[in-house]
Parts: structure tokens; C-alpha cells; sequence
């Protein structure tokens, strides 16, 4: 099946400072979201994006289906950045089912 | 509008037991999903249900199932517990498939 690889695993920074989350698939995808899983468990849309660049505020977030990459960017970060960030991809022609990576921890530290 | 709504948030069973989640979907949406989240698997996919029928089903065994109703409402129910079934439950909900999914707060099982 697809293969969801996330990078860094973790990474921590102080406030204030950019960072790169990087996803690659495996194979071609009918769409690609960001998610930011709060302290509860809840995942919170970050982005959809199966291809193109988007932005909302500090958050942006670039995929090149062709390559089979994705980066989300965030900049001046803030501690409620902290939390889990993950990519999920749809697989093209197959199942319904979104296939996640395994996540990059964020720390922010003030 | 309303987000996704899941229920219970929180449970306790013990091994052998029987649950039964709930899912409700944004209104308009009838594509339901759910996701089973651990520590050592993360993510993975449980089933899906569009209109009421079962489209995907992940690979877990048979005493995980599930249900759509005709108001796009969806329960999962998860039989004979097992320690190892312990983990969030994650629904979400898309208003086509293969669209944007919306998950909800999610329901946290721990089995004892």
C-alpha cells in the first residue's frame, strides 16, 4: 500500500523561529490535508491541498503531486503551535480512506 | 454549523465487554468515516460508510462493525473487548467522497 513518510519525527524551537514539516507518499493521490492534533485528540484541518500552495495567516502549505511531496511551513511560531502535525493523503482509483503519516511532534518553547 | 459530534468522549469497559460509539456528521454530509488511533499503529483507517453502505472496510477483525443511518448518523461497535483495544476513536465526516474530511473530538476507550 501507500507509504506516508513524515519529517522530522520531532522538533523543537523557540518562539519566534520558522520551521519546515516535510511529507512524501508513494504514490499518486487524490488529495493531501494537513491536521494539527490538539492536547485532546481532536485533529484540526490545517489544509487541503492534493496540489498548489495555500496560506492562512503564519501557516502555509506547498504540494507537488508530480514530486510526491508536501511541506507546511510555519512561521513565527508561537507555543500553541505545539502539538502533533499530521499529513494524510487519499489514494488515487482505491478506497475512501485517508492514510496518515506518523506524525512530526512540534515544541515551542517560550 | 455544527462540527462533527461524537459520544461518548470518554469510556472505561473491561475485557469481553461490548461498545457502541456514536458518530454525527456536519449537517449535509453523508460520507462517515472512522479511525482508530494508538500509540504504536497511529492512525489507521476502520471503516467507511456513504448512503448508508459499508464502501471500505480497514484491516481489523470482525468484532469491529458499523452502521450508517438513513440521517447519515453513524455508530461503530467494537465486540468481545480486548486490552489492545484501547485507543481514540476518531469520526469524520466529508460532504463527497474522496473530499475534505472534518473529524471530530473523538471517543478515548480504555479497556481494563
Amino acid at each position: 500500500g501507500i507509504q506516508v513518510e513524515q519529517s522530522p519525527p520531532d522538533l523543537i524551537l523557540q518562539e519566534g523561529a520558522n520551521s519546515t514539516l516535510r511529507c512524501n507518499f508513494s504514490d499518486s493521490v487524490n488529495n493531501l490535508q494537513w491536521f494539527h492534533q490538539n492536547p485532546w485528540g481532536q485533529l484540526i484541518n490545517l489544509f487541503y491541498i492534493p496540489s498548489g500552495t495555500k496560506q492562512n495567516g503564519r501557516l502555509s502549505a506547498t504540494t507537488v503531486a508530480t514530486e510526491r511531496y508536501s511541506l507546511l511551513y510555519i512561521s513565527s511560531s508561537q507555543t500553541t503551535d505545539s502539538g502533533v502535525y499530521f499529513c494524510a493523503v487519499l489514494i488515487q482509483g482505491g478506497s475512501e480512506k485517508l492514510v496518515f503519516g506518523k506524525g512530526t511532534k512540534l515544541t515551542v518553547n517560550p | 454549523k455544527a462540527g462533527v459530534t461524537q459520544t461518548p468522549r470518554y469510556l472505561i469497559k473491561t475485557r469481553g465487554q461490548q461498545v457502541t460509539l456514536s458518530c454525527s456528521p456536519i449537517s449535509g454530509h453523508r460520507s462517515v468515516s472512522w479511525y482508530q488511533q494508538t500509540p504504536g499503529q497511529g492512525l489507521q483507517f476502520l471503516f467507511e460508510y456513504f448512503s448508508e453502505t459499508q464502501r471500505n472496510k480497514g484491516n481489523f477483525p470482525g468484532r469491529f462493525s458499523g452502521r450508517q443511518f438513513s440521517n447519515s448518523r453513524s455508530e461503530m461497535n467494537v465486540s468481545t473487548l480486548e486490552l489492545g483495544d484501547s485507543a481514540l476513536y476518531l469520526c469524520a465526516s466529508s460532504l463527497a467522497l474522496a473530499g475534505e474530511l472534518f473529524f471530530g473530538e473523538g471517543s478515548r476507550l480504555t479497556v481494563l
